[in-house]
């Protein structure tokens, strides 16, 4: 069975200051995981995905998320925020009947 | 390139009515999807498409909710008789098939309120 877990709920972080939103996952199989953001009253928008290529996957906007399956996680990164990156993030696991799992999601809030 | 179009944006209405949505996909997308997003949650899926074959309705509530996609194109999403606990956001998307089925591009949803 596959599920996605986001640690935090809500994260604020200074502008400038480093972002570091979490995701662990499960999965029998070996899992294509990506990164979706959510901004009000807009679509999902992809931000990245991991489909067994490099372990450290770039993406839109400076984000980047690094695939460790020894800790089944993809935790994903921005060295520095900015106002424009306040949103909601969601963490998913696509398993090999291409079902998407979605987390539950993470609020970013970015201060000035 | 248009993205997914949905309609209405929002619906407010009385529990054990009727509602529908609709939506039409990218252009070529043989993969449609609806979630179903709660407030608070993560997206659902609720029926998955590809071309107009069932592909996966494991988690839509089939004594209430039904979809179509006849052509292979444009879906309706369809809730009868709604309750207070369908509130929620309803998204649509759509993605290519193959290589490329990763990558879903999502519409604006529908906003439904059941009073």
């Amino acid at each position: 069975a596959q599920s996605v877990t986001q640690l935090d709920s809500h994260v604020s972080v200074s502008e400038g200051t480093p972002v570091l939103l979490r995701c662990n996952y499960s999965s029998s199989y070996s899992p294509s995981l990506f990164w979706y953001v959510q901004h009000p009253n807009k679509g999902l928008q992809l931000l990245l995905k991991y489909t067994s290529a490099a372990t450290l996957v770039k993406g839109i906007n400076g984000f980047e998320a690094e695939f460790k399956k020894s800790e089944t996680s993809f935790h994903l990164t921005k060295p520095s925020a900015h106002m424009s990156d306040a949103a909601e993030y969601f963490c998913v696991v696509k398993n090999n009947f291409n079902k998407f799992y979605f987390g539950s999601g993470t609020k970013l809030n970015v201060k000035p | 390139e248009a993205g997914v179009a949905q309609s209405p944006r929002y619906k407010i209405i009385e529990k054990r009515q009727s509602v529908a949505f609709w939506c039409n996909p990218i252009s070529g997308h043989a993969t449609l999807y609806w979630y179903q997003q709660i407030l608070g949650q993560g997206p659902k899926l609720l029926i998955q498409f590809q071309n107009n074959g069932v592909v996966d309705d494991s988690q839509l509530p089939k004594d209430r909710f039904s979809a179509e996609r006849l052509k292979g194109v444009d879906s309706t999403l369809k809730i009868q008789p709604a309750k207070l606990e369908d509130s929620a956001v309803y998204l649509c998307a759509s993605s290519l098939v193959g290589s490329e089925s990763d990558t879903q591009y999502f519409g604006p949803g529908t906003r439904l309120t059941v009073l």
